[in-house]
């Protein structure tokens, strides 16, 4: 473990669910990030936190919604999703400032 | 925005055999960093190298941020090297990856 816990580990949805994707970190970091990773195309910043606001909306559909409520949790609520949007989503958090970023086991999710 | 280019983007490895990957960027940066990505997609952090030389173990990468470019090496590979190995820059509080270099060690 590196002190970013991810849940769940494998998700299957269909279009019409709803569902939410978990962070946790352990690390006192004051900054948290969701990155999406799709086959065949590099890592994509998402959102980031920082100190619980959110600072960057990386042009993410709204059917993508973060929630951060303490500088320890965040959250990535799914609704209406399009089988395109199939892919390895990551965690991170970092101390801004300081010495990089610490990722988690990613929760592989599936739509169908 | 920042650009990362990574090379080369595949390599293929006998175990014992040494590499150099590299990576160049288009701008100054407060944090570089090598990830390797195992088949079960976790990203490991291999070195947090904004500038200078560190080794750990096998590995070892290099940071001239004066001239935009890191290199790491990987000596006498084992499989358990193989997967995707990332360069990641962050010069204005977010983290950007470049494409990867995708290496395969066989036995």
């Amino acid at each position: 473990e590196t002190g970013v816990t991810q849940t769940p580990r494998h998700l299957v949805m269909g279009m019409t669910n709803k569902k939410s994707l978990k962070c946790e970190q352990h690390l006192g970091h004051n900054a948290m990030y969701w990155y999406k990773q799709s086959a065949k195309k590099p890592l994509e910043l998402m959102f980031v936190y920082n100190f619980k606001e959110q600072t960057e909306n990386n042009s993410v559909p709204s059917r993508f919604s973060p929630e951060c409520p303490n500088s320890s949790h965040l959250f990535l609520h799914l609704h209406t999703l399009q089988p395109e949007d199939s892919a390895l989503y990551l965690c991170a958090s970092s101390q801004q400032g300081s010495e990089g970023y610490t990722f988690g086991s990613g929760t592989r999710l599936t739509v169908v | 925005g920042i650009q990362v280019e990574q090379s080369p983007p595949d390599l293929i490895l006998q175990e014992g055999a040494n590499s150099t990957l590299r990576c160049n960027f288009s701008d100054s940066v407060n944090n570089l960093q090598w990830f390797h990505q195992n088949p079960w997609g976790q990203l490991i952090n291999l070195f947090y190298i904004p500038s200078g030389t560190k080794q750990n173990g096998r590995l070892s990468a290099t940071t001239v941020a004066t001239e935009r470019y890191s290199l790491l090496y990987i000596s006498s590979s084992q499989t358990t090297d193989s997967g995707v190995y990332f360069c990641a820059v962050d010069n204005t509080d977010k983290l950007i990856f470049g494409t990867g270099t995708r290496l395969q060690v066989f036995p």
